[in-house]
């Protein structure tokens, strides 16, 4: 199993620019999560989704949107880059807890972008 | 709402030190909690957790023990190594309608040196 796959690695966007970043999970997990991670900050929250066609905001989501047509995938979009848009984003999935069950959250690698 | 308070850091130790990362927490009924890893580079894994109030999480040498009177999950580990350098979060989750979302402490940046 890859796990929580993302891409690209490292991008540097121009102020303006939009781009995709994807985030795929091979565990058929439910629940996905995108987070951005800033320097001396914890994670966070910006979009999650609960299931396939089903998503939801999160502590920070302007500036983003999300999709999710399939289990698997997890794209976030900026459409309107912004230099406070540079960060680190990491994806995340989540299987279901069952009664008095607390599933763990499986982290992708990030992605590092550096909008100019 | 939720929140995670981590102490300052940099910690810088020596090899065989002992550590303690502290970690308070504010949420409403009762939380999960979690001790997250990040090593250079790469993303964050799972390091221990604990459900309910007096639970214990181990692993790779640390432990966590769930405060419910203190509302603390502090890190410990009796020897640190240099390949224990980090940066370790602390997170909780509530149950109910959270969906798992997961509330992060800032972070502690964690450098053994041999």
């Amino acid at each position: 199993n890859a796990g929580v796959t993302q891409t690209p690695k490292f991008r540097i966007l121009k102020i303006g620019q939009s781009m995709t970043l994807q985030c795929t999970q091979d565990m058929n997990h439910n629940y996905m999560y995108w987070y951005r991670q800033d320097p001396g900050m914890g994670l966070k929250l910006i979009y999650y989704s609960v299931g396939a066609g089903i998503t939801d905001k999160g502590e920070v989501p302007n500036g983003y949107n999300v999709s999710r047509s399939t289990t698997e995938d997890f794209p976030l979009r900026l459409e309107l880059a912004a230099p406070s848009q540079t960060s680190v984003y990491f994806c995340a999935s989540r299987g279901l807890a069952g009664i008095g069950v607390m599933e763990t959250q499986y982290f992708g690698p990030g992605t590092r972008l550096l909008v100019l | 709402g939720n929140s995670v308070t981590q102490m300052e850091g940099p910690v810088t130790l020596s090899e065989e030190a002992f550590l303690t990362i502290n970690c308070t927490y504010t949420a409403t009924g009762y939380p999960s909690l979690f001790w997250y890893v990040q090593y250079p580079g790469e993303g964050l894994q799972l390091l221990l957790k604990a459900t309910k109030a007096d639970d214990k999480g181990s692993n790779k040498g640390f432990e966590a023990t769930y405060r419910k009177e203190t509302t603390s999950f502090h890190l410990e580990k009796g020897s640190v190594q240099v390949s224990d350098s980090a940066v370790y979060f602390c997170a909780l989750v509530y149950g109910g309608t959270s969906y798992g979302k997961l509330t992060f402490g800032q972070g502690t940046i964690l450098t053994v040196h041999p």
